[in-house]
């Protein structure tokens, strides 16, 4: 299968600062890249869609001034959560559709624990 | 939009017997069902999936079924092993984009 690795694994950060994650599709190209977040105990909920070489997609509550979505390559896309505070602490993943394989499956990062103090 | 209801929210089976997770799904123009695995502290792992002009998949342990008039799909574990022990998630998707049902928390007992 395909290989989707993200940067930090985890990181603390104190309130009102800002935070970057970075998504790398390892062994394949990506146009599009999906945003998660997941709070304890509850489902993955989709924050952004990240599209290679234009302005991010947000889902509807999802402020898109405070999750910043950068996606300059076909195999990297980031999201930072600027000022951040302690309610933003979450497991954020992201995946991404390989098209080597079909456009359908989607492959999931190892995610990032974020922790806000 | 889409909206997947999954149940149970919680399976304990004995090691060796059968778990099923059932889920609903809303937007019939969903046209992919996947589903994954989670484990503590990881992102979630596709194990099986199925597409809406198939009615059933299988791989080893793990099947899938899809009613589409019914809008209802099913994952299968047969001879469940400690190691299934974990968070199962289904999924729809029509273009690319994925909805999630609420996970269904399996433990299996040896």
């Amino acid at each position: 299968g395909a290989v989707v690795s993200q940067h930090p694994s985890w990181v603390i950060c104190k309130s009102g600062t800002s935070v970057k994650i970075e998504c790398r599709s390892l062994d394949f190209q990506a146009t599009t890249m999906f945003w998660y977040r997941q709070f304890p105990k509850q489902s993955l909920m989709l924050m952004a869609t990240s599209n290679e070489g234009s302005k991010a997609t947000y889902e509807q509550g999802v402020e898109k001034d405070k999750f910043l979505i950068n996606h300059a390559s076909l195999t990297l896309s980031t999201l930072t959560v600027t000022s951040a505070h302690p309610e933003d602490s979450s497991f954020y993943i992201c995946s991404a559709p390989s098209a080597r394989i079909t456009t359908y499956e989607q492959y999931f990062g190892p995610g990032t624990r974020l922790t806000v103090t | 939009g889409e909206n997947v209801e999954q149940h149970p929210s919680t399976l304990s089976v004995q090691e060796g017997d059968s778990a099923v997770i059932k889920c609903t799904y809303s937007d019939s123009a969903s046209n992919y069902f996947p589903w994954y695995k989670q484990e503590l502290g990881k992102g979630p792992q596709l194990i099986i999936d199925i597409r809406s002009n198939v009615g059933e998949k299988k791989d080893q342990r793990i099947a899938v079924t899809l009613n589409k008039t019914a809008k209802h799909f099913s994952l299968h574990i047969t001879e469940t092993q400690p190691e299934d022990s974990a968070v199962y998630f289904c999924a729809a998707t029509s273009g690319n984009k994925l909805t999630f049902g609420g996970g269904t928390r399996v433990l299996v007992k040896p």
